[in-house]
């Protein structure tokens, strides 16, 4: 059973618009949630962050936003660009696994010019 | 900076054959870790290690066996390939706290024919 889901698998957007990418997950237990870039030939690469004790993490053109009570976040892009599109895999650790992580299944953003 | 080089980048090989891919990390971090990437799956962990000489079965191991010589290298070894095992595999390190972000390398393509 997948413990973070991602959703839209694929998303579509102008460049200047804010892409949304939404993440949700089953364990209450979980409380860091890393987002990992992997653009097309390379491995991913950690993005941004947000602890569960924070409903919003900024980082330049990047913001999360968590909904604990509801078990949802959403990573949103604003001015999207080009370089942007890459894909967006959302994680959470693995109980009290040193290190480890669950990975949603990603989604795929494009940047139209 | 983080560096984590698989080898080799691109492998074909045939049913039955044994491969092995090599993962070599500058970073001495004490965690590593080897995922595949399928299209639908997002990262799925194979097999990871603590530090020198230990191993530990991921989510998806059998197929599957590692190796962790040094704390440098760990290497993914399938021993009779089959077609099903055809994907991008991805090496990453990592340190020991939940938090820790994950270095990754930039995959090894398998193709099992």
């Amino acid at each position: 059973q997948q413990q973070v889901r991602q959703s839209p698998q694929s998303l579509t957007v102008w460049e200047g618009e804010t892409a949304i990418l939404n993440c949700s997950y089953e364990n209450s237990a979980f409380d860091y949630f890393p987002w990992y870039q992997q653009f097309p030939g390379e491995g991913p690469a950690l993005l941004i962050s947000i602890l569960s004790v924070s409903d919003k993490k900024e980082d330049g053109r990047f913001t999360i936003f968590f909904n604990k009570r509801e078990k949802k976040l959403s990573l949103h892009i604003a001015d999207s660009q080009p370089g942007d599109s890459a894909t967006y895999f959302c994680a959470a650790p693995r109980g009290s696994a040193l290190g480890r992580l669950h990975f949603g299944a990603g989604t795929q953003l494009i940047v139209i010019p | 900076e983080a560096a984590v080089t698989q080898s080799p980048r691109n492998k074909v090989a045939v049913t039955g054959g044994k491969v092995t891919l090599s993962c070599n990390q500058t970073n001495n971090h004490n965690n590593m870790y080897w995922y595949r990437q399928d299209t639908g799956h997002g990262l799925r962990l194979i097999h990871y290690s603590y530090g020198a000489g230990s191993t530990e079965k991921g989510d998806i191991p059998d197929g599957y066996k590692a190796s962790r010589p040094s704390q440098e290298n760990f290497s993914l070894i399938l021993e009779l390939a089959t077609p099903s095992q055809t994907s991008v595999y991805f090496c990453a390190s990592g340190g020991r706290d939940r938090g820790a972000t994950l270095y990754f390398g930039e995959g090894s393509r398998l193709i099992v024919v």
